[in-house]
């Protein structure tokens, strides 16, 4: 089975500080992991994804993501946060094809992200 | 192009009524997903269908129904509506499975049961 957990369900910056949100996973097969963006009444957006290859990865609107498997983690970073980054922030993780989680995004709970000025 | 339409944005359901939720997925893409948001219980996943077959279904009683035309829009249906099943339910379509090419979402229903 296949699980995530985003540390911490509030994180609060100040506008031009750096943005960290923590997500861990388990997965008994290799993991494709997501980040997705949801601002209020809206669906959901996706940042970035790993899926292979490079474990550093960059998504929309200057946010980035490191897969680290020791570590079983993939924090999503923004070197400087913006207002318009205010949302709330899922970490997602989906197995390889053909396996139980085919089709299937497993969520974290979310982070809600505040951007003060 | 066009992203990933769900109708209706909003509806009002009375205990015990049944609802259908439509979807209408990226042009192209044969897989369809749906998941409910809830506060409580955050996003839980409710099945997937791809070329009109169910491939996987999440934990939830069978009052909770989905289908997939010919022409990938999806429809889901909940009957006996429970309190409980307010929530924002959201379509996800794509090209393929999850892990390749991700899932791109619609903005969801906001299902309110009375």
């Amino acid at each position: 089975a296949q699980s995530v957990t985003q540390l911490g369900s509030h994180v609060s910056v100040s506008e031009g500080a750096l943005v960290l949100l923590r997500c861990n996973y388990s997965s008994s097969v290799p993991p494709y992991l997501f980040w997705y963006v949801q601002y209020p009444n809206q669906g959901l957006q996706l940042l970035l994804k790993y899926t292979t290859g490079a474990t550093l990865v960059k998504g929309i609107n200057g946010f980035e993501a490191e897969f680290k498997k020791s570590e079983t983690s993939f924090h999503l970073t923004k070197p400087s946060a913006h207002m318009s980054d205010a949302a709330e922030y899922f970490c997602a993780v989906s197995g390889d094809a053909g396996g139980t989680s085919y089709g299937k995004l497993t969520f974290g709970q979310g982070t809600i992200l505040t951007v003060h000025p | 192009k066009a992203g990933v339409t769900q109708t209706p944005r909003y509806l009002i359901k009375t205990r015990g009524q049944q609802v259908t939720l439509s979807c209408s997925p990226i042009s192209g893409h044969r897989s369809v997903s749906w998941y409910q948001q809830t506060p409580g219980q955050g996003l839980q996943f409710l099945f997937e269908y791809f070329s009109e077959t169910q491939r996987n279904k999440g934990n939830f009683p069978g009052r909770f129904s989905g289908r997939q035309f010919s022409n990938s829009r999806s429809e889901m249906n909940v009957s006996t509506l429970e309190l409980g099943d307010s929530a924002l339910y959201l379509c996800a379509s794509s090209l393929g499975w999850a892990g390749g090419y991700g899932y791109t979402f619609g903005s969801g229903t906001r299902l309110t049961v009375v």
